[in-house]
């Protein structure tokens, strides 16, 4: 089975500062793994995504995330916040040997950037 | 290249009612999922399907059926509406499960 665990229902940091989104996940074999963004009343939108290589993965609007296999994490980075970073954020994972191409996702992440 | 897109966006219905979601994509992916939002408990599947012509069931099917008769359409149907079913209704597809593209949603009120 595969499953995935965001452990903050809300994280908030002031403009300026680095952020962190916390992921973790589970999975028979090796995962692939997402970050999805969703602004107000939109859908999700996609930020980056591991699949194989580097570790650290750069995404959309100076998102980044590290792959860590030893702590099965994948936690979302930004160095510097801004207020419109303030959204909703979704950690996903598919089990790559499990021939299924269904995602499970997190509960999600509220982050809200203070001015 | 619209991505893509449900209708509609917004609708109320009244317990027992039936109604359908349309969702349409034009990148020509083989996977599309409906999944419905609810406060604290995420996204969750209702149904799938991988190819033009097959329907899978996802976490919480009941109440819903699916169709699939073309490939860049996904029908997500609901015969008999409950208040239960009150949610936001996301669809999405992908090229071989990977990248989700997710519309823009509609919102469901069953009184």
């Amino acid at each position: 089975a595969q499953s995935v665990a965001q452990p903050e229902d809300q994280v908030n940091v002031a403009e300026g500062n680095p952020l962190t989104v916390k992921c973790t996940y589970s999975v028979s074999g090796n995962p692939y793994l997402f970050w999805y963004v969703q602004y107000p009343n939109r859908g999700l939108q996609f930020l980056l995504k591991y699949i194989t290589g580097d570790n650290l993965v750069k995404g959309s609007y100076g998102f980044e995330a590290e792959f860590n296999k030893s702590q099965t994490s994948f936690h979302l980075k930004k160095p510097s916040a801004l207020v419109s970073d303030s959204a909703l954020y979704f950690c996903a994972v598919r089990d790559r040997q499990r021939g299924s191409y269904i995602p499970t996702f997190g509960r999600g992440t509220s982050l809200i950037v203070h001015p | 290249n619209a991505g893509v897109t449900q209708t509609p966006k917004f609708r109320v219905l009244k317990t027992g009612q039936s109604m359908t979601l349309l969702c349409a994509q034009d990148m020509n992916h083989e996977y599309m999922y409906w999944y419905r939002q609810d406060p604290g408990m995420g996204l969750r599947l209702i149904h799938y399907s991988v190819g033009e012509g097959t329907t899978a069931k996802g976490e919480v099917p009941d109440g819903y059926n699916v169709s699939r008769l073309k490939k860049q359409n996904f029908l997500l149907g609901l015969e008999s509406a409950a208040p239960s079913q009150t949610s936001v209704y996301f669809c999405a597809s992908s090229y071989g499960g990977e990248t989700q593209y997710f519309g823009p949603g509609t919102r469901l009120l069953v009184l």
